[in-house]
């Protein structure tokens, strides 16, 4: 079945320093996501990108579709990115459902 | 804040009980889909609705339902609760474009009701 694994499983970071995420997924991507759960547990949206590059303030994320992976950058962290991140493939043949991964918890120390 | 509503934020119920999730979407989107994040079993898809339609089911207990109403509103029903039914639902809903592998389904998700059954 598709898989989507996310690596490291977890992360702790000094403030103002940077990080790489990467979410590997086991089948062409129609549309790929990345999440961030606040310690609260709201899921917030982050990126919707099938493919290529996007950059939001000091987060970035890359697709490369034709290696089924994705990374998102974050630089200079604050306490605030603390949470967990997610990444989830939606799969457009059976009903649009997203399958996430396992996540990548982050802890930014001050 | 994405736009989508979920209430009640909290639920605590005894086993056995029924209890009833409500979502309301973003303004224009026609999609309602329901998720369950629970520790073991991290997130997971669990109903898809598309304009008052079911569209897909996920792994879907038999003791839950779901419904989406013509003001586009849905309702999670889950019944005969068990202590594994404690988890977070979230709600989320998306407008869908374009086709097949071209489909544009960005899904916007609601802050989440957390169940718990004791």
């Amino acid at each position: 079945g598709i898989q989507v694994e996310q690596s490291p499983p977890d992360l702790i970071l000094q403030e103002g320093a940077n990080s790489t995420l990467r979410c590997n997924f086991s089948d062409s991507v129609n549309n790929l996501q990345w999440f961030h759960q606040n310690p609260w547990g709201q899921l917030i949206n982050l990126f919707y990108i099938p493919s290529g590059t996007k950059q939001n303030g000091r987060l970035s994320a890359t697709t490369v579709a034709t290696e089924r992976y994705s990374l998102l950058y974050i630089s200079s962290s604050q306490t605030t990115d603390s949470g967990v991140y997610f990444c989830a493939e939606m799969i457009y043949n059976q009903g649009g459902k997203l399958i996430f991964g396992q996540g990548t918890e982050l802890s930014v120390k001050p | 804040d994405s736009g989508v509503t979920q209430t009640p934020k909290h639920l605590i119920t005894a086993t056995g009980q029924r209890v009833t999730l409500r979502c309301s979407p973003r303004s224009g989107d026609l999609s309602v889909y329901w998720y369950q994040q629970s520790l073991d079993q991290g997130l997971q898809f669990l109903i898809h609705y598309y304009n008052g339609e079911e569209r897909a089911k996920g792994n879907i207990l038999e003791r839950f339902s779901a419904q989406q109403f013509p003001d586009l509103h849905s309702e999670l029903n889950l019944s005969s609760l068990e202590l594994g039914d404690s988890a977070l639902y979230f709600c989320a809903s998306s407008v869908i474009s374009g086709s097949g592998a071209s489909i544009h389904n960005e899904q916007f998700f609601g802050p989440g009701t957390r169940l718990t059954v004791l």
